[in-house]
C-alpha cells in the first residue's frame, strides 16, 4: 500500500527563520510530488510541485527531492506568521490519483 | 470565474440517515474526486471518476456511494452504513490524465458534516 509519512508537528519557528518540512514515501513508482498548504477549516492550495531529483525554488519556497532515499522536503525561507498552516505532502505515480500524508502543522511566532 | 462549488458548507444529520453532498464544477475537467479529512489527518480518497458514467473506489469507499451522470456534477452520498461519518469532505477536479504541475487538483471549499 502506498504511504506518505510526515511528522505531525507542530513545528515551531520564529519569524524570519527557515522552516524545514520533511516527507517520506513508500512507493518507488511515485514520480511526482506536491506540497499543499492548508489553513484551518479551509481547502488545500498547491504551493510546490517537483518531479526531478534535486532542488526547485519558487520565491521563498524550495522543494527538494531525493528518489534514492524516497524523501521530499520543503524549505520556507524568511518564515512569516502568515505561513502558519498545515503542510500536506502528496505523491503521484504516473497519471494516477494523489496519496496524501497526514500533514505537518507549522507555527511561526512573531 | 471557474471553480468548484460544494454545498452546503455545514451539514447536520441524525445517525441512521443518508445524506448527499453536492459538488459542481465549471472548469471543464473530466476527473473528479471526493476526499475525507479527519482532525489531524491528511486527505483520504473515497471515490473518483475520470469520465461520465464511470467511477472507481478509493481507499475508504465503504459506506459511501457516488454518481456521475453529468461532467459537471459528482454528488457523494454518505449512507447509514458509514460508521463514523462526521468529517470534513472535500471535492476536487483535474483534467482526465490526473493532476500535474500545469493543472493541479482544484479543491472546493468543503462540507463539514456532523452526525449525532
Amino acid at each position: 500500500q502506498k504511504e506518505v509519512e510526515q511528522n505531525s508537528g507542530p513545528l515551531s519557528v520564529p519569524e524570519g527563520a527557515i522552516a524545514s518540512l520533511n516527507c517520506t514515501y513508500s512507493d518507488r513508482g511515485s514520480q511526482s510530488f506536491f506540497w499543499y498548504r492548508q489553513y484551518s477549516g479551509k481547502s488545500p492550495e498547491l504551493i510546490m510541485f517537483i518531479y526531478s531529483n534535486g532542488d526547485k525554488e519558487d520565491g521563498r519556497f524550495t522543494a527538494q527531492l531525493n528518489k534514492a532515499s524516497q524523501y521530499v522536503s520543503l524549505l520556507i525561507r524568511d518564515s512569516q506568521p502568515s505561513d502558519s498552516a498545515t503542510y500536506l505532502c502528496a505523491s503521484q505515480g504516473g497519471y494516477s490519483t494523489l496519496t496524501f500524508g497526514k500533514g505537518t502543522m507549522l507555527l511561526v511566532s512573531p | 470565474d471557474g471553480g468548484i462549488t460544494q454545498s452546503p458548507k455545514y451539514l447536520f444529520r441524525k445517525e441512521g440517515q443518508n445524506v448527499t453532498l453536492s459538488c459542481e464544477q465549471n472548469l471543464n475537467h473530466d476527473a473528479m474526486y471526493w476526499y475525507r479529512q479527519d482532525p489531524g489527518q491528511g486527505l483520504r480518497l473515497i471515490y473518483y471518476s475520470q469520465i461520465v458514467n464511470d467511477f472507481q473506489k478509493g481507499d475508504i469507499a465503504e459506506g459511501y456511494s457516488v454518481s456521475r451522470e453529468k461532467k459537471e456534477s459528482f454528488p457523494l452520498t454518505v449512507t447509514s452504513a458509514q460508521k463514523n461519518p462526521t468529517a470534513f469532505y472535500l471535492c476536487a477536479s483535474s483534467p482526465r490524465n490526473g493532476p500535474s504541475q500545469y493543472s493541479p487538483l482544484h479543491f472546493g471549499n468543503g462540507t463539514r458534516l456532523t452526525v449525532t
